[in-house]
């Protein structure tokens, strides 16, 4: 049972202009959602986060925004450069509980055109 | 640099055997954390330790194992290797195992199984 979807496999956007990957959830017990960005044999690189009190959080180029009636979020990059190009995970967990493992989502791989 | 160590990069071997991953978590980490990512696939949770003591357990198979040492690095034992096992293993490590602070990742294991 996937309990974290990313739903498109791949997305490809134009240099400077806004990349938004999306990812829903089931398990209405998960509190906290991150964002990770991978690239080709590398390990996952933790990005951007937010708490399930929240329903926006921003760090420079990155927003991710969560809707927890919809059990919805999603991760704004603007203005993407090629740089971004990279698979993005999105994983959820419990806040505070017995432990914080992650559940993930299977990815999105996002190509930035020049 | 994340600051965590896999070793080794590459493991190639032949069904029937026994391999062992190490990892050695970011300095002052005291959890640590193995995933499973196979083709095509998000990655899996399959165990925590916290300051040595198993934390959490995912979907972890009877043939794996793991420990966490007293100088906290980590080993994930695969025994009875089958086909299906190929993956790419990843270790993570966090300060504290329960709360939203991110997971840092090393560059993971290539496990072959020919």
């Amino acid at each position: 049972d996937q309990q974290v979807k990313q739903n498109s496999p791949s997305l490809s956007v134009q240099e400077g202009r806004i990349s938004i990957l999306n990812c829903d959830y089931t398990n209405s017990m998960f509190d906290y959602f991150l964002w990770y960005k991978k690239y080709p044999a590398e390990g996952p690189t933790f990005l951007i986060s937010i708490s399930s009190i929240k329903d926006k959080n921003e760090d420079g180029r990155f927003t991710v925004f969560l809707n927890k009636s919809a059990k919805h979020l999603s991760l704004h990059i603007v203005p993407s450069q090629p740089g971004d190009s990279a698979v993005y995970f999105c994983a959820a967990t419990y806040y505070g509980g017995a432990t914080n493992k992650l559940i993930f989502g299977t990815g999105t791989l996002l190509a930035v055109q020049p | 640099d994340s600051g965590v160590t896999q070793t080794p990069k590459h493991l190639i071997t032949a069904t029937g055997q026994r391999v062992t991953l190490r990892c050695s978590p970011r300095s002052g980490d005291l959890s640590v954390y193995w995933y499973q990512q196979s083709l095509d696939q998000g990655l899996q949770f399959l165990i925590q330790y916290y300051n040595g003591e198993e934390r959490a357990k995912g979907n972890i198979l009877e043939r794996f194992s793991a420990q966490q040492f007293p100088d906290l690095h980590s080993e994930l034992n695969l025994s009875s290797l089958e086909l299906g096992d190929s993956a790419l293993y990843f270790c993570a490590s966090s300060t504290d195992g329960k709360t939203g602070q991110p997971q840092h990742f090393g560059d993971g294991t290539r496990l072959s199984i020919l």
